[in-house]
């Protein structure tokens, strides 16, 4: 099992341009998931799945695009970036939409995204 | 506003101390996670709770469902445990996260 896989690791962009992070997870999970973390705020939810064909918006949805077309996969888009999308983004995701025992919150190993 | 309030910010102990660091939430939950962040920037679940008390090694986990609090308690600490400890609420489908606990220890 390779968990949740995040890529790409670094990502310099330009003012206005866009660009897809990709996630993947091979658990069959149901519920993914995509967080921004700036500093003195902790992780925000962008938006989140429940499963393939089903998405909903965070905390702080605006400037970010996400589609759910299979279970693994569940690309963020940014269609024109701004300044104020540096971040780093995790992406993570569980078992189920529900309260399981034992249930964890796996994540990716992040990506650090400059907008300049 | 903010969902969920940690305390402390920081934290620098000697190893072997006991640990404590405070989660508080406003909203009503299904669930409320802790998460360990290391130093390189991952993140790792450490314990799910939605009742009363989970062990795991050194680390204990509580919560307080009526007082919308948890503590997470890391005994005999060691210079490994340093890390940012995160809490995390579940509501519906929606993760709100504190700001995190900086935890520093000497050896």
């Amino acid at each position: 099992n390779a968990g949740v896989t995040q890529t790409p690791k670094f990502q310099v962009l330009k003012t206005g341009q866009s660009m897809t992070l990709q996630c993947a997870q091979d658990m069959n999970h149901e519920y993914m998931s995509w967080y921004r973390q700036d500093p003195g705020m902790g992780l925000r939810l962008i938006h989140y799945s429940v499963g393939a064909g089903i998405t909903d918006q965070g905390e702080v949805p605006n400037g970010y695009n996400v589609s759910r077309s299979t279970t693994e996969d569940f690309p963020l888009r940014l269609l024109s970036a701004a300044p104020s999308q540096t971040s780093v983004y995790f992406c993570a995701s569980k078992t189920g939409t529900g309260v399981s025992v034992g249930e964890k919150l796996f994540f990716g190993s992040g990506t650090q995204l400059s907008v300049l | 506003k903010n969902e969920v309030e940690q305390s402390p910010q920081n934290l620098t102990a000697q190893e072997g101390e006991f640990i404590t660091i405070n989660c508080s939430y406003s909203v009503g939950i299904s669930a409320l996670h802790w998460l360990q962040q290391h130093p390189g920037g991952g993140i790792v679940s450490l314990f799910m709770l939605s009742s009363g008390k989970k062990k795991h090694g050194r680390l204990i986990a509580t919560i307080n469902i009526q007082e919308k609090h948890s503590s997470l308690h890391i005994t005999a600490s060691h210079p490994r445990d340093s890390a940012v400890y995160i809490c995390a609420v579940i509501t519906g489908n929606q993760f709100y996260f504190g700001t995190g606990t900086s935890l520093t220890v000497i050896p």
